[in-house]
């Protein structure tokens, strides 16, 4: 059973072009959950999506960041435009569904931004 | 707001000393709390976590964690520790039943493990 699956590890860009970053949740888990990692600090949410809809977006900066989560495929994080700042670690976690004892977070490796 | 505070940055034990990390979170109800351990360049792993019942909870790798709700705290405790315990370590807190799904995470103290 594999986990939260995660890519690419690594991704190096630009400044100004674009990120995509993918998160395959684990089999069975239709909730999906995406946090930003800064270089010395903790975690802090950025979204939560359920399949083909946004639940929580409050921790998504307002600009340049959007996330999605399609009936079919992975969730994707996408990063317009890409400034230094948005260098980080992007992790995503997965659970199973709305049952409150089912709502343990599963992570994934996460993607290590690089912008040059 | 709920927020979550760890007041070590870094921790530097012995091998085979007893250990325990700091946690105290700020939440107006009851809270479902969390320790998860992240190794250099990985992920996440969860430790252990409390929803209710029993206050102390009994984790993976020999961690406990006793949730004191008069102190808003739940520090995690190791007897003993073992060189491959040296990682960061994360206490995070999350609504209730019926609270927010998002993690809120501390700022994580870092564990050295001398030999």
């Amino acid at each position: 059973n594999a986990g939260v699956m995660q890519n690419p590890r690594h991704l190096v860009r630009r400044r100004g072009q674009e990120a995509r970053l993918r998160c395959s949740p684990m089999k069975g888990h239709s909730h999906v959950y995406w946090y930003r990692q800064l270089p010395e600090e903790g975690l802090k949410f950025m979204v939560y999506l359920q399949k083909e809809n946004i639940i929580d977006e409050s921790g998504m900066p307002k600009e340049r960041f959007s996330a999605e989560f399609p009936k079919e495929g992975p969730s994707i994080l996408r990063i317009q435009q890409v400034v230094r700042g948005d260098s980080a670690a992007y992790f995503c976690a997965s659970s199973p569904g709305a049952s409150v004892s089912h709502n343990e977070q599963f992570f994934g490796p996460g993607t290590r931004l690089t912008v040059l | 707001a709920q927020s979550v505070t760890q007041p070590d940055i870094h921790i530097t034990v012995s091998e085979g000393a007893s250990l325990e990390l700091r946690c105290n979170y700020s939440y107006g109800a009851t809270p479902y709390l969390f320790w998860y351990v992240q190794s250099p360049g990985q992920g996440l792993q969860l430790l252990l976590k409390y929803f209710s019942g029993d206050t102390l909870v009994q984790g993976i790798k020999g961690f406990e964690a006793e949730f004191k709700r008069s102190q808003s705290s739940f520090n995690l405790r190791k007897p003993s520790v073992h060189w491959s315990d040296a990682a960061e370590y994360f206490c995070a807190v999350r609504g209730g039943d019926t609270g927010r799904r998002a993690l809120t995470f501390g700022s994580g103290t870092r564990l050295q493990v001398q030999p």
